[in-house]
């Protein structure tokens, strides 16, 4: 049963225009969600994190938005950049359990 | 600082054998946790390990085994090998119990397959 759920295998972003990535949960009692990012023969690396008591959350190009209500958060991108292109994987946590992965959205920045 | 390592890299097995799959956590960690990635999938969390005692599992049969090192380094024990068990296996260390309050550092993983 997939918990958290990434709908969009791949995208495709020119440079400097915003990239969007999306994810769904399912389990009402996670309260903490992450976006890694992962390179090819690279494992995943932290990206930006987001507890259930905020609704934004921002560090430099990258904001984590969540809608509770709806189960969603997003990942957004801006501006995009060459080097942004890899996996990004949504994961979800509860409390000081491990973490479920989503299956990974593959962005590509066009130069 | 050195970080999360795993070995080997890559690994060849036939299905019914044995295989160990090791992990050097991160200076100063002393939880491991690892995870299953097949592919076109995300990781799966298989166990964690804090303070050389398994705390937590996921949804993986007990032929999956683990132990964790005085020095928190870590093995991933798969026997009798299934075609399934084939993917990259990772190994992830945070400095407590992983989740909200720790982060995870990934090692680059041990690509397994099984034929």
């Amino acid at each position: 049963d997939q918990q958290v759920k990434q709908n969009s295998p791949s995208l495709s972003v020119q440079e400097g225009r915003i990239s969007i990535l999306n994810c769904d949960y399912t389990n009402s009692m996670f309260d903490y969600f992450l976006w890694y990012k992962k390179y090819p023969a690279e494992g995943p690396t932290f990206l930006i994190s987001i507890s259930s008591i905020k609704d934004k959350n921002e560090d430099g190009r990258f904001t984590v938005f969540l809608n509770k209500s709806a189960k969603h958060l997003s990942l957004h991108i801006v501006p995009s950049q060459p080097g942004d292109s890899a996996v990004y994987f949504c994961a979800a946590a509860t409390g000081a359990n491990n973490l479920f992965f989503g299956t990974g959205t593959r962005l590509t920045v066009i130069p | 600082e050195t970080g999360v390592t795993q070995s080997p890299t890559h690994l060849i097995k036939t299905r019914g054998q044995q295989v160990t799959l090791r992990c050097s956590s991160q200076s100063g960690h002393n939880t491991v946790s690892w995870y299953q990635q097949a592919l076109g999938q995300g990781p799966q969390f298989i166990f964690q390990y804090y303070r050389e005692e398994e705390n937590g599992r996921g949804n993986f049969p007990p032929r999956f085994s683990g132990l964790q090192f005085p020095n928190y380094s870590s093995e991933l024990n798969v026997n009798a090998l299934e075609l399934d068990d084939s993917a990259l296996y990772l190994c992830a260390s945070s400095p407590g119990l992983a989740g909200r309050y720790n982060e995870q550092f990934f090692g680059p993983g041990t690509r397994l397959t099984v034929l």
